[in-house]
């Protein structure tokens, strides 16, 4: 069955420091996603990107985030400098276009621990 | 208002209950509705979804839809072990070019006890 791959799946980092998160949607999947969730909290949406720009951000999403799919593969989320309330997991998904009642695929999420 | 609202839990139900998990939402203009399970740890694993007023039956699991209350709901028949989870209501807003957006709620948190 086709599944969204995350890359790494734990980072350990420093606050202030740079990092990259990436995902390898489904192959033909369109929409793309980044949602987060802080230990305990819930599931919260970051951002969805389609046809190589943002369709929508959520107000987490500030300037020190960016995304971009380089590659027409991966699907990266940057975050340039840290800061220790990052610390969450961080999970992409992708979905086809079409109508009806399209289904999220969700990656195993990348774990990210900012000390 | 939250967008969307469940009871954090935990709901503890004996195996072979009948487990029931509720939602409300806020956006009139949800389309359709995703119940996800989550395990500790893990990702968010679609379950079923509804669109339409009514039930929607899929195994033991039975999903229900009132829109003109802002509703929904997850019953969970003949529960397992495995089933204790947390349960994450999702509602789905979009446009008509296809843009489609999932927006979680807190999760209820299902404890089947053996």
């Amino acid at each position: 069955e086709p599944e969204v791959t995350q890359t790494p799946s734990h980072q350990v980092t420093q606050m202030g420091q740079e990092v990259i998160l990436r995902c390898v949607p489904i192959s033909n999947h369109l929409y793309f996603y980044w949602y987060r969730q802080i230990l305990g909290q819930k599931v919260e949406f970051l951002v969805s990107f389609y046809n190589n720009e943002i369709s929508e951000k959520s107000e987490i999403f500030d300037d020190q985030f960016s995304v971009e799919r380089p590659d027409g593969s991966n699907f990266t989320l940057k975050i340039r400098s840290t800061k220790l309330e990052d610390s969450a997991m961080y999970f992409c998904a992708s979905r086809s276009q079409g109508s009806g009642a399209n289904v999220l695929t969700f990656g195993a999420g990348s774990r990210l621990t900012v000390l | 208002q939250k967008e969307v609202e469940q009871n954090s839990g935990p709901l503890s139900v004996p195996e072979g209950a009948i487990a029931s998990l509720n939602c409300t939402y806020s956006d009139r203009g949800s389309q359709s509705f995703f119940w996800y399970r989550q395990y500790s740890g893990k990702s968010p694993e679609l379950i079923m979804f509804i669109y339409s007023n009514g039930d929607k039956e899929d195994g033991r699991f039975t999903a229900q839809l009132n829109k003109a209350s802002q509703y929904v709901s997850l019953l969970i028949r003949d529960s397992q072990p495995s089933d204790s989870a947390t349960y994450l209501c999702a509602p789905r807003t979009g446009n008509s070019g296809g843009y489609q957006k999932v927006t979680f709620g807190i999760g209820t948190k299902l404890q089947v006890i053996p």
